[in-house]
């Protein structure tokens, strides 16, 4: 079946634009992690939904990103007025639930850079 | 944060060698878990081993985990070049009913055919 697909696979964007990254998990599973990985930080969690719950956005990095879960489906993940320090690979993965001991299938990414 | 931490940072060896990678953790966990990425994209799920566990075997992979120590091995036997990935070890802890996952840096494995 498929998989986790993500697009655009590659953005370049002017400093002070904003972006939308789309993830589209795998039908049928209920939790959705945003994840992001950059020379400086290394692989970082940044925000998680799991069915109808209110998403955990511990690991937003500042109020200029967010995303949304659309149905239980799809999610956007929006970077405001983005920054330099904003370029990175933006990873999504979705997992069957929420419980610790599902593996987390991951997508492609979308490789951002802010000139 | 980082939680986990590998060693070596990057390994090469030669086809047909086992190649062995380490990683330790800092806080109490529910389960780890190894993942491989090519080409800086997709990580690939391989091995979960859970905390009440101490090895694990799938393939040519082997797991261990050592909770009192706070750390993992992972063992690729008889690798072969298309084993030429990073290596990341991750861990789930005790989060309420968040199961995200807080990765180590990785490991660069080179192998050469």
């Amino acid at each position: 079946g498929a998989g986790v697909s993500q697009s655009p696979s590659n953005k370049v964007t002017e400093k002070g634009k904003d972006v939308e990254l789309r993830c589209d998990p795998i039908s049928g599973h209920t939790a959705l992690y945003w994840y992001r990985q950059s020379l400086g930080q290394g692989l970082e969690f940044l925000i998680y939904f799991q069915g109808n719950s209110a998403p955990d956005k511990s690991g937003l990095p500042s109020d200029r990103f967010s995303a949304e879960r659309t149905g239980g489906s799809v999610s956007t993940l929006t970077i405001q007025r983005t920054q330099q320090e904003d370029s990175a690979v933006y990873l999504c993965a979705s997992s069957p639930g929420g419980q610790a001991t599902y593996e987390q299938y991951f997508g492609p990414g979308t490789r951002l850079t802010v000139t | 944060s980082q939680q986990g931490e590998e060693d070596p940072q990057a390994l090469s060896i030669q086809e047909g060698e086992n190649a062995t990678m380490n990683c330790s953790y800092k806080t109490s966990i529910n389960n780890l878990q190894w993942y491989r990425q090519n080409s800086g994209r997709g990580l690939v799920h391989l091995i979960l081993i859970r905390s009440n566990e101490r090895e694990k075997h799938s393939g040519r992979l082997r797991v261990t985990l050592d909770t009192s120590k706070k750390s993992s091995s992972l063992l690729i036997t008889a690798s072969r070049a298309a084993d030429t990935a990073s290596y990341f070890c991750a861990t789930v802890g005790y989060t309420g009913a968040n199961s995200k996952l807080t990765f180590g840096k990785g490991i660069t494995l080179s192998v050469r055919p």
